[in-house]
């Protein structure tokens, strides 16, 4: 059973920057594609970014590109997200979540219990 | 980019009444849509895939249907632990799209 831990969350001024980490067991990153999704406080699900498990695309939701960056760590089996230039409305719980394929046309199947990011002076 | 439109926002319900959510889409795609059930504080749950594929282990009360733009999910027969918000999730595009959710709340 595939399970996601995610770490990296935190208080962080506006502007700042944070890296949030995501690692799996019980599957190879290379044979599925990996998604982050956020939840603002109250909120709905909002997709941030993805990336395919083979060639490693990378995908991103308009309002965080050029500001987020998704990669991963095939050998750790960890999937990453800088974020920079953050700004108050990036305050979110951010779930990593992992798609029954190796691309993220197939559903996600399995998710992480959210690591909590807060932007604010 | 593909747009989800999710009603209702919220629901009020009884035990053992049939419950029906819909979403649906700004142009027609294929039956890449999932539907997600999510308690207060948890990660969301996998429930519905492909339209109308039950994942393994969720109960029979739960269906799903598509229509040309339109997808539903129904619960035939509303149980104590399926008090909760669902999501549907467009994955037709690389570019994923979330429903804005509907909660279930008790009448």
């Amino acid at each position: 059973e595939a399970q996601l831990l995610e770490s990296g969350g935190g208080l962080v001024q506006p502007g700042g920057s944070l890296r949030l980490s995501c690692a799996g067991t019980g599957f190879t990153f290379s044979r599925n594609a990996m998604t982050w999704v956020r939840q603002a406080p109250g909120k709905g699900l909002e997709w941030v970014s993805s990336l395919s498990g083979s060639a490693g695309n990378t995908y991103y939701e308009d309002s965080v590109k050029g500001r987020f960056t998704v990669s991963r760590d095939i050998s750790k089996n960890t999937v990453f997200l800088q974020m920079s230039s953050l700004r108050a409305d990036d305050t979110a719980m951010y779930f990593c979540a992992k798609h029954r394929g190796v691309t993220s046309d197939e559903a996600i199947d399995s998710w992480g219990q959210g690591t909590l990011v807060t932007v604010s002076s | 980019d593909i747009q989800m439109t999710q009603s209702p926002s919220t629901l009020s319900a009884s035990v053992g009444d049939r419950v029906i959510i819909t979403c649906r889409a700004n142009q027609s795609f294929s039956r890449w849509l999932a539907w997600y059930q999510q308690k207060p504080g948890k990660a969301p749950k996998l429930l519905m895939y492909k339209a109308s594929s039950l994942e393994s282990g969720v109960p029979s009360r739960f269906s799903g249907s598509a229509s040309g733009t339109e997808f539903t999910l129904t619960i035939s027969s509303l149980q104590p632990d399926d008090f909760a918000t669902y999501y549907c999730l467009q994955y037709n595009s690389y570019c994923l799209t979330f429903g804005g959710g509907t909660k279930v709340e008790i009448k």
